[in-house]
């Protein structure tokens, strides 16, 4: 099945530390993004990335870090400069940059720091 | 700012009911407009999108929306809702590569 996995589905870290979490997708889709979803604000853009080894900044990038070296991989570091990182962090794919292509999203993973 | 607006954060309707959820954009020209839909532990999906033509555009499951250029606004309708259609429900508009997300209208539909 085609489609785009997150992992893990929910994580935990200690203030000060940095934590990765997974986003791979198997849909071919060149465009990637990372959104953070907290209740009552909708989903904000953190990163996004249109082409392998290309990316840019969103809404709210700052005490984030992404890298795209692979098509199919976006990993997103949320690192101890983010001032409130417990949130649920959705990655999403895109067929190119067309304006009437939807995204596509995974189960997301729930960051909690304790 | 620029910004997508949901006019309410939470309705409640019994079964049969007419839902109508308001949303409207403040960006200028060519965009094109989502309506998504998040069931309790599913994932985030598409529920009917325009980009142009008949701005009365139709999706899954009954939902239809309605595509006002006018009033800048891309309500979502539904004749008749379902205890199924409980879900969270983001409208959204789309600029190059980036969507823009409102804040997400919580339903609830009484059986």
């Amino acid at each position: 099945d085609g489609g785009i996995t997150q992992s893990p589905k929910y994580l935990f870290r200690k203030e000060g530390q940095n934590v990765t979490l997974s986003c791979e997708q198997n849909l071919n889709h060149d465009a990637m993004y990372w959104y953070r979803q907290d209740p009552g604000q909708g989903l904000r853009l953190i990163y996004y990335s249109q082409i392998v080894n290309d990316f840019q900044k969103g809404d709210i990038a700052e005490g984030y870090s992404v890298s795209r070296e692979k098509k199919e991989s976006f990993p997103l570091t949320v690192t101890s400069a983010q001032k409130n990182p417990t949130a649920f962090y959705l990655c999403a794919s895109q067929s190119g940059g067309d304006l009437y292509n939807e995204q596509f999203f995974g189960p997301g993973t729930r960051l909690t720091v304790l | 700012a620029q910004s997508v607006s949901q006019h309410n954060h939470h309705v409640i309707l019994s079964e049969a009911a007419s839902l109508e959820l308001g949303c409207n954009y403040s960006y200028g020209g060519t965009v094109n407009l989502f309506w998504y839909v998040q069931y309790p532990g599913q994932h985030l999906q598409l529920l009917l999108k325009y980009f142009s033509g008949d701005p009365l555009v139709k999706g899954i499951k009954g939902f239809e929306a309605e595509f006002i250029k006018s009033k800048f606004s891309f309500n979502l309708r539904k004749p008749s809702v379902q205890w199924s259609d409980t879900a969270e429900y983001f409208c959204a508009v789309k600029k190059g590569f980036k969507t823009i997300f409102g804040a997400g209208t919580r339903l609830f539909v009484k059986a």
